[in-house]
């Protein structure tokens, strides 16, 4: 059974830094790429970034780029969103998900339940 | 950027009722790369159609998926109470992978 859990999110002031983490079971983690998606309370799905299996090649919204970093570890099963200069508009759930392959361009096949963000001062 | 709008922004219709759900493309969407999903209040999206009209694994025979370019639409031939939630669309033929604003589809 494939399954994905977030952990790390929390409270946070603005200008602040934390670190999601994703861990993932039942497949082969390093043949899929992953990505972050978030979405702020009442309101819709935003795509946030995307890294290759081999993480190699990561992708970012306008929205996070310069600020997010999307980093996975293969041999702990084990992906990442390192989120520096965090601001209001950032206050999301964030969700990390398996693609259908191991490029980006792929849907969104499994998604965890999502961690909480929340920048406030 | 590829922007995707979504169209009616919701749906009121009665269970037994056929539901189309509508995607706009800014650009074409390459290889028809547009998934659809489901999202129920509380809970992580579901992947219900990927490839513009491949139902997921376990997508009910009722979902169906079409279009092609710039115009792509969903369809829900009769729906069953579990069926009223959020459907988002969502490209994934450009390196900047988009969603749509959503569709509600509520109990009328």
């Amino acid at each position: 059974e494939v399954q994905l859990l977030e952990s790390g999110g929390g409270l946070v002031q603005p200008g602040g830094s934390l670190r999601l983490s994703c861990a993932v079971s039942g497949f082969t983690f390093s043949s899929y790429a992953m990505t972050w998606a978030r979405q702020a309370p009442g309101k819709g799905l935003e795509w946030v970034s995307v890294i290759s299996s081999s993480g190699v090649s990561t992708y970012y919204a306008d929205s996070v780029k310069g600020r997010f970093t999307i980093s996975r570890d293969n041999s702990k099963n084990t992906l990442y969103l390192q989120m520096n200069s965090l601001r209001a508009e950032d206050t999301a759930v964030y969700y990390c998900a398996k693609l259908g392959s191991s490029w980006i361009n792929s849907y969104f096949d499994y998604w965890g339940q999502g961690t909480l963000v929340t920048v406030s001062s | 950027e590829i922007v995707l709008t979504q169209s009616p922004g919701t749906l009121s219709l009665s269970p037994g009722e056929r539901a189309t759900l509508f995607c706009r493309a800014s650009q074409s969407v390459s290889s028809n790369y547009l998934a659809w999903y489901q999202q129920k209040p509380g809970q992580a999206p579901r992947l219900l159609i990927y490839g513009a009209s491949s139902r997921a694994t376990g997508t009910p025979d009722r979902f169906s998926g079409s279009g092609s370019g710039t115009d792509f639409t969903l369809t829900i031939s009769r729906l069953e109470p579990e069926d009223f939630a959020v459907y988002y669309c969502q490209q994934y033929g450009s390196s900047m992978l988009t969603f749509g604003g959503g569709t509600k589809v509520e109990i009328k």
